[in-house]
């Protein structure tokens, strides 16, 4: 099925530990984001992606960074992870136009402990 | 900070009835958008609304916006207890670095009984 495909779905760290979330989508999109949503908000960008090779910071970016791999992939990356970043991180593709909305992942759920 | 503010927070209803959810913005848009979240699960895009029209329609589900007011409501008809969920309303910035990236207000979250 086409979509976007987030992984992995669930994660804890330990406080200082790094990792990568990891984003693909494959209906040629040349727009990807990262959101992150937590309990009782709205979903606030982290980055994002215009196209292939670009990327800027979006609302709330500090300890966060990414890399657009190509113009399927788009991953988000945890240098020193902190408990404030315990959250539900969301990727979501576009299409240049704005025509059709925005397509989601169906969520990573990070703890950081 | 977040661009739209819905209202009400919380709404229940009875299986049938109708719900209507606000959503206010506070600069100029492209375009609004409607999505649902299901509990646990990613949004679902239901329905965009472009700057210069005023109601738009899909199924059961009637968009409104107000650009002089910077308001938009989403109207859900004959609802049905599927139908619960959170709904968020989002704005696309109508140019400069707001351009194409979409800012979400703090949902709405819907319980439809049966």
């Amino acid at each position: 099925n086409a979509g976007v495909t987030q992984t992995p779905k669930f994660q804890v760290l330990k406080t200082g530990q790094s990792m990568t979330l990891q984003c693909a989508q494959d209906m040629n999109h040349n727009s990807m984001y990262w959101y992150r949503q937590d309990p009782g908000m709205g979903l606030r960008l982290i980055y994002y992606s215009a196209s292939e090779g670009t990327t800027d910071k979006g609302e709330v970016p500090n300890g966060y960074n990414v890399s657009r791999l190509n113009k399927r992939e788009f991953s988000l990356r945890l240098e020193s992870a902190a408990p404030s970043q315990t959250s539900v991180y969301f990727c979501a593709s576009s299409d240049v136009g704005q025509h059709y909305g925005y397509t989601f992942g169906s969520g990573t759920r990070l703890t950081v402990v | 900070s977040q661009q739209g503010e819905e209202d009400p927070q919380a709404l229940s209803i009875q299986e049938g009835e109708n719900a209507t959810m606000n959503c206010s913005y506070k600069t100029s848009i492209n375009n609004l958008q409607w999505y649902r979240q299901n509990s646990g699960r990613g949004l679902v895009h239901l329905i965009l609304i472009r700057s210069n029209e005023r109601e738009k329609h899909s199924g059961r589900l009637r968009v409104t916006l107000d650009t002089s007011k910077k308001s938009s409501s989403l109207l859900i008809t004959a609802s049905r207890a599927a139908d619960t969920a959170s709904y968020f309303c989002a704005t696309v910035g109508a140019g400069g670095t707001s351009y194409g990236k979409l800012t979400f207000g703090q949902g709405t979250i819907l319980t439809v009984h049966p």
